[in-house]
């Protein structure tokens, strides 16, 4: 089975672009969740989407937003981005909402300049 | 407050020594921790959850309530071990849960 998987792997922006980052998940998988990951913060769980609804929202601005197709590939999109916005966004799918066994993509390294 | 902590961001060991990376957690409830393990330039995955209380590689972890800890051991590292490991803890926040991440413990075994 194909694990999940991200693109671009790789982005560079400047500061005040917008960017949309893609996941395709498992097959099977109907649940998709988006983390950041930064040096000083760590991994930071942003929202999660199940059948093209988002479920759930971690602490994030509105600058954050997503959303999810029927075919349970996922869209992140960050609006006005700013040089803290430089991470690492890691996708991971998982059977059902609410099932905490989640499998991670490899991730799309964002730098904003 | 539902927080995950990892007190050590390196431990580094010898092979064949034995190893231990600390977790401590805060949850009210009966919590439900993992740990994640990411090897070099692989992506981040799953090594053990407390549920299956099973040994994966040769580690495993206990969970101590009274103490909120979810430490991670093993009883002879091999330097195949080496990766950044990651406790987690299945928070809830709103009307599904999620994980929430310690910051990692870097281990480096050594030849």
């Amino acid at each position: 089975k194909a694990g999940v998987t991200q693109t671009p792997r790789y982005l560079i922006k400047t500061r005040g672009q917008q960017v949309t980052l893609s996941c395709s998940p498992i097959s099977g998988h109907r649940s998709v969740s988006w983390y950041q990951q930064t040096p000083g913060q760590g991994l930071q769980f942003l929202f999660e989407y199940f059948s093209e609804t988002q479920r759930n929202k971690g602490n994030f601005p509105g600058r954050f937003s997503g959303r999810q197709f029927s075919n349970s590939r996922s869209e992140m999109n960050v609006s006005t981005l700013e040089l803290g916005d430089s991470a690492l966004y890691l996708c991971a799918s998982s059977f059902i909402t609410g099932y905490n066994e989640q499998f991670f993509g490899p991730g799309t390294r964002l730098t904003v300049l | 407050a539902q927080r995950v902590t990892q007190p050590e961001k390196l431990l580094s060991v010898f092979k064949g020594a034995p190893v231990e990376l600390k977790c401590n957690y805060s949850y009210s409830g009966s919590p439900e921790l993992f740990w994640y393990v990411q090897y070099s330039r692989q992506r981040l995955q799953l090594l053990l959850r407390h549920i299956s209380r099973e040994s994966i590689k040769g580690f495993t972890a206990d969970l101590n309530k009274g103490e909120t800890s979810f430490h991670l051991k093993k009883p002879f590292a091999q330097e195949e071990d080496s990766a950044m490991y990651y406790c987690a803890l299945w928070g809830m926040g709103g009307s599904q849960g999620n994980l929430i991440f310690g910051k990692g413990t870097k281990l480096s075994v050594k030849p």
